[in-house]
């Protein structure tokens, strides 16, 4: 079975503009959350989506949006690029939480300069 | 607000002995724990999952939950260099994220 697989995994923007992530979940799971892990502030969530509705978000501004697609998988998007987003974003797939498991994808390094 | 707390380490233990990793929660509603390795510049990999109160073995890790102290532990027997890395306690309250501890850095030294 075909894990978590994000795309890209590696991206370097410049301030100001705007960025599009990809996460396509383990096949079967409907959940996705998205999180963001600095040095700093360690994993924080940013959103979850199960059957293309967000069901719960985090303490993100605006400029962070996400959805789901009929098939899962799912996007987030930052726009207007701050310095303060660099960061790895992580995607995790889960059949249907709480009380199951999250398995993370390896990441998109993201780099604002 | 809900917190996970955790020992940032770093935690040394020699080769072959045991290493003790703690968390506490803050939220008594939380349901679901988990703990996650993470390699320096990888993701995290979900080592245990543990839902009621007791003991959970796999292989050389055990998870402890204490519901009443709000208290989780993961134990490592037999620990070995290639387990050196960053152990984060995670937690699930009934919602659907999970909050996360900011890790125990673990050295295991051979």
């Amino acid at each position: 079975k075909a894990g978590v697989t994000q795309t890209p995994r590696y991206l370097i923007k410049t301030r100001g503009q705007q960025v599009t992530l990809s996460c396509s979940p383990i096949s079967g799971h409907r959940s996705v959350s998205w999180y963001q892990q600095t040095p700093g502030q360690g994993l924080q969530f940013l959103f979850e989506y199960f059957s293309e509705t967000q069901r719960n978000k985090g303490n993100f501004p605006g400029r962070f949006s996400g959805r789901q697609f009929s098939n899962s998988r799912s996007e987030m998007n930052v726009s207007t690029l701050e310095l303060g987003d660099s960061a790895l974003y992580l995607c995790a797939s889960s059949e249907n939480p709480p009380n199951t498991e999250a398995f993370f994808g390896q990441g998109t390094r993201l780099t604002v300069v | 607000q809900k917190e996970v707390e955790q020992n940032s380490g770093p935690l040394s233990v020699p080769e072959g002995a045991i290493a003790s990793l703690n968390c506490t929660y803050s939220d008594r509603g939380s349901q679901s724990f988990f703990w996650y390795r993470q390699y320096s510049g990888k993701s995290p990999e979900l080592i245990m999952s543990i839902y009621s109160n007791g003991d959970k073995e796999d292989g050389r890790f055990t998870a402890q939950l204490n519901k009443a102290s709000q208290y989780v532990s993961l134990l490592i027997r037999d620990s070995q260099p290639s387990d050196s890395a960053t152990y984060l306690c995670a937690v699930r309250a009934g919602s659907y994220q999970l909050t996360f501890g900011k890790g125990t850095k673990l050295s295991v030294i051979p």
